[in-house]
């Protein structure tokens, strides 16, 4: 049961560098979410799809893109990484909104230096 | 503006029972969920109350009350295993999650 997956699992990487994190889930859900965690604070939303083809941003979208042109994968990309970026990045995915739940990856440890 | 609360930290003993609070103000309410997260892996769903009460899942129970704006997780006969943090999350007019900064449970033999 591999439900959501996320590559890579940690990364350091420079100032300016650029990176895309990836997310693939087998479930056939329709919804699929990328979210930080920093210390103190809640999981705060990036971006987020309701489909394939489709992307919105969240709470805190400035910094970064993402693409989801198959729907089982959805991508987040870091143009010119900054160290207010350093953080846990975590996907998850849903069958729909109302009343489900979201799973989630195991995360990716991200540090800009 | 959205805001969830919970305590940041509590601490329990080993077979004991313990009640995690979290009230919330967001824009518009589509249910609250909540989940568990040990250190250093990802968040698992607990369970989700959308209508006022309780919601009984075998050790742990989830109650809710919208007029007051809360929430709390019940865990009863703790095991060590328990230990991790919990995070509350409610769904907003928007159908977006909103989340508390989790509560770290720490269980004592």
């Amino acid at each position: 049961n591999a439900g959501v997956t996320q590559t890579p699992k940690f990364r350091v990487l420079k100032t300016g560098q650029s990176m895309t994190l990836l997310c693939a889930q087998d479930m056939n859900h329709e919804y699929m979410y990328w979210y930080r965690q920093d210390p103190g604070m809640g999981l705060r939303l990036i971006h987020y799809s309701v489909g394939e083809g489709t992307t919105a941003k969240g709470e805190v979208p400035d910094g970064y893109n993402v693409s989801r042109l198959k729907k089982q994968n959805f991508l987040l990309g870091l143009e010119s990484a900054a160290p207010s970026q350093t953080s846990v990045y975590f996907c998850a995915s849903s069958q729909g909104q109302e009343g489900q739940p979201q799973h989630f990856g195991d995360g990716t440890r991200l540090s800009i230096l | 503006g959205q805001n969830i609360d919970q305590p940041t930290e509590m601490t329990a003993t080993e077979g004991a029972i313990v009640q995690i609070n979290c009230t919330y103000q967001t824009s518009g309410f589509n249910g609250l969920f909540w989940y568990q997260q040990h250190a250093g892996e990802a968040p698992t769903f607990l369970s989700y109350n959308v209508l006022d009460g309780l919601e009984e899942k075998g050790r742990f129970s989830s109650f809710l009350s919208r007029s007051k704006g809360y929430s709390y997780l019940l865990l009863k006969e703790l095991q060590m295993k328990d230990s991790a943090s919990y995070l509350c999350a409610v769904m907003d007019s928007n159908y977006q999650l909103i989340w508390g900064a989790g509560t770290k449970l720490i269980i004592k033999p």
